[in-house]
């Protein structure tokens, strides 16, 4: 059964805080994405990853980095937080390969920034 | 970029009665089509997808209907239960291994006992 975990459920920061949240998976899975969900808006992919220490620019990445060290690991850095980053951020993993597969969302970390 | 359009953003329903939810996409090199249910408070999880070689695909009482000529597709929900009330989402990929999908905006359907 995969898992995906993320370090928080809630965070509060406050602006121009640097903050960091954490997604761990158990499934070896090859890709990682980093989406933030707005009402009204949906998932929109921030960056992914398709393997160690490579990264790629989703549709929203002004504002944020990523790291990914390690195969199980994708962290997300907003630099500097500001109010417009309050939202909820959902980490996603997949097998990747020339299929087609699902992807597994971890529970979510609702950040709010003050 | 991709650019995915889902329509209507809310539906009540009777219990019993169907559903329908559509979806409109840009790219015509998109050949994965999942469809993803959020529960209230949980993690969106996948329900049913179909790929650009297959028109319609069934799952006991969800179906998904895709149009490639017209860049559509369609999710079908009949029979409906209270635990269908959830926020729906529909998203489009191209073709690669790095999964990478494109999700609309979600539609909350309310399934009124």
């Amino acid at each position: 059964d995969v898992k995906v975990t993320q370090s928080s459920r809630y965070l509060v920061k406050r602006t121009g805080e640097k903050v960091f949240l954490e997604c761990v998976q158990d499934m070896d899975h090859e890709n990682m994405f980093w989406y933030r969900q707005d009402p009204g808006l949906g998932l929109r992919l921030i960056y992914f990853s398709y393997d160690v220490k490579m990264k790629e620019k989703g549709d929203i990445p002004e504002g944020y980095s990523v790291s990914r060290e390690k195969k199980e690991r994708f962290s997300l850095i907003l630099e500097s937080a500001s109010t417009n980053q309050t939202s909820m951020y959902l980490c996603a993993s997949g097998a990747g390969g020339a299929s087609y597969n699902e992807q597994f969302f971890g529970p979510g970390t609702r950040l709010t920034v003050l | 970029g991709e650019n995915v359009e889902q329509h209507p953003s809310t539906l009540s329903v009777q219990e019993g009665d169907s559903a329908v939810i559509k979806c409109t996409y840009s790219d015509s090199a998109s050949n994965y089509f999942p469809w993803y249910k959020q529960e209230l408070g949980k993690r969106p999880q996948l329900i049913i997808d179909i790929r650009s070689n297959v028109g319609e695909k069934k799952d006991q009482r969800i179906a998904v209907t895709l149009n490639k000529t017209a860049k559509h597709f369609s999710l079908h929900i009949t029979e409906t239960q209270p635990e269908d009330s959830a926020v729906y989402f529909c998203a489009s990929g191209d073709s690669g291994g790095y999964q990478k999908v494109t999700f609309g905006t979600g539609t909350k359907l309310q399934v009124i006992p």
